[in-house]
C-alpha cells in the first residue's frame, strides 16, 4: 500500500507562531483531506483539497499531487489549535489516515 | 440532522458480552464509514456503506464484528462476545456520496468510547 509521512511527529509552538504541517506520499493519492482532532477526540474537517490551494482563515492547505505531498498552514495559532492533525485518502476500497502530528500550542 | 451522531457516547461491558454501537449520519448523505481508534493510535478503517450495502467487509478486524445499515441512514455496528483488545474509540463518519470527488468529503461523529473489562 501507499507509504506515508507526516512531518513533524509533533511540534510545540508559542502562540501567535506560524507553522506548515506536512504530508508526504509514496504514490498518488485520490481524494486528500485534512483533519484536526482536538483535545477531546473529535474529528473535524478541514480541507478536502486533492490538488491546489485552498484556505480558511487562518488555515490554507496546499497539494501537490504530481510531487506527492501536501501541506497545511496554520497562521497566527492559538491554543485551541493544538491537537492532533491528520492527513487521509482514499485508497482502493479502504480511507487511510495517516500517523498524524500532534501540536501543543503554549499560551 | 445537523451532524453525525452516536450513541452510546461511552459503553462500559464485561469481556464476553455483545456491544451493539449506533451512528445516524447526516441527513442526505449516502455514504456512511465506519473506524477505530485505539488508545494513541491512529484511525483505522474499518468499513463503509454505500447506501445500503457494504461492498468490502475486509476491514473488519475479526468475524466477531458485523455492521448493517437500513433505510440508507442509520448504522449498527456490533461487537459480539467483546475481548479487551476491542477497547477503542469508534468513529462513524458520512460523506454525501461515494466516489472520486469533493461529494467523498467526510464529516465525522464524536465517536463512541468502549471499554472492555
Amino acid at each position: 500500500g501507499i507509504q506515508v509521512e507526516q512531518s513533524p511527529p509533533d511540534l510545540i509552538l508559542q502562540e501567535g507562531a506560524n507553522s506548515t504541517l506536512r504530508c508526504n506520499f509514496s504514490d498518488s493519492v485520490n481524494n486528500l483531506q485534512w483533519f484536526h482532532q482536538n483535545p477531546w477526540g473529535q474529528l473535524i474537517n478541514l480541507f478536502y483539497i486533492p490538488s491546489g490551494t485552498k484556505q480558511n482563515g487562518r488555515l490554507s492547505a496546499t497539494t501537490v499531487a504530481t510531487e506527492r505531498y501536501s501541506l497545511l498552514y496554520i497562521s497566527s495559532s492559538q491554543t485551541t489549535d493544538s491537537g492532533v492533525y491528520f492527513c487521509a485518502w482514499r485508497d482502493g476500497q479502504n480511507f487511510v489516515f495517516g500517523p498524524g502530528t500532534r501540536l501543543s500550542v503554549l499560551p | 440532522g445537523a451532524g453525525v451522531s452516536q450513541s452510546p457516547s461511552n459503553k462500559v461491558t464485561e469481556k464476553g458480552k455483545d456491544v451493539e454501537l449506533r451512528c445516524d449520519p447526516i441527513s442526505g448523505h449516502t455514504a456512511l464509514y465506519w473506524y477505530r481508534q485505539s488508545l494513541g493510535q491512529g484511525l483505522e478503517f474499518l468499513i463503509y456503506f454505500q447506501g445500503n450495502s457494504a461492498p468490502d467487509k475486509s476491514g473488519l478486524p475479526s468475524d466477531r464484528f458485523s455492521a448493517e445499515r437500513t433505510g440508507g441512514s442509520v448504522s449498527t455496528l456490533t461487537i459480539q462476545r467483546t475481548q479487551q483488545e476491542d477497547s477503542a474509540v469508534y468513529l462513524c463518519a458520512s460523506s454525501l456520496r461515494w466516489g472520486y470527488s469533493s461529494y467523498n468529503e467526510q464529516f465525522f461523529g464524536p465517536g463512541t468510547r468502549l471499554t472492555v473489562l
